[in-house]
């Protein structure tokens, strides 16, 4: 079956710092990849997606590339803010009947 | 617009009491739905997900149920509810290949 493994947390920085969260994924066929965020006491948000090899998603200065060779969908920010402190989900999903999830990674960003 | 409509948002509830969450969906229709649990600080853990009017399927066998009366609503049930029940639940919709659309979340103490 799909599965999603991301890197385990929690991950703690500096403002300004550079954030890479790993995303590594295993499915049937070609999944489209996504990455949430969810901020405390919400429900999870579409972040970015790609839906085939070589794509790169970004939005709001987050950026993942789509890597069919390695089975990676890495998300990166070059310099993070404390606004960005939230939980980060990579999933996927194809045509099999659900979506799939990573177990989600806590980022803190300290000022 | 899609949209996603997911209550009570907080909900307290005494040991054996049953439980009925609701959520609907507007803007599209045959949607895969899904409810989530989530404990403090960690992953989603997936309880249910539905393909269609009528199909559930369960992830991990508990104390609740689930059903799917219509094709934009998705409820999630309990007749008599535990301490274990506590959490954070989240009700999503998606569609093959695309994004999951995640409602605002309840959180539900059980004393």
């Amino acid at each position: 079956g799909n599965s999603v493994t991301q890197m385990e947390g929690p991950v703690t920085l500096s403002e300004e710092a550079f954030l890479t969260i790993n995303c590594t994924y295993t499915a049937t066929g070609y999944p489209s990849l996504f990455w949430y965020v969810q901020y405390p006491g919400e429900g999870l948000q579409l972040l970015l997606k790609a839906t085939k090899a070589d794509d790169k998603g970004s939005n709001k200065g987050f950026e993942a590339t789509y890597r069919k060779e390695t089975t990676s969908f890495h998300l990166e920010k070059g310099s993070v803010q404390v606004s960005d402190s939230a939980v980060y989900f990579c999933a996927l999903d194809t045509n099999a009947g659900k979506s799939t999830f990573g177990d989600g990674t806590t980022l803190t960003v300290k000022p | 617009s899609q949209t996603i409509h997911q209550w009570p948002a907080t909900l307290v509830q005494p040991v054996g009491s049953p439980l009925s969450l609701e959520c609907t969906v507007e803007g599209t229709s045959n949607p895969n739905l899904y409810w989530y649990r989530q404990a403090a600080g960690r992953g989603l853990q997936l309880l249910f997900y539905s393909v269609g009017i009528g199909q559930i399927s369960s992830e991990v066998p508990q104390n609740l149920s689930a059903s799917r009366p219509q094709d934009r609503q998705f409820i999630l049930s309990s007749k008599k509810l535990l301490l274990s029940d506590s959490g954070f639940y989240l009700c999503a919709w998606s569609v093959p290949y695309d994004e999951a659309f995640f409602g605002q979340g309840t959180r539900l103490t059980v004393v």
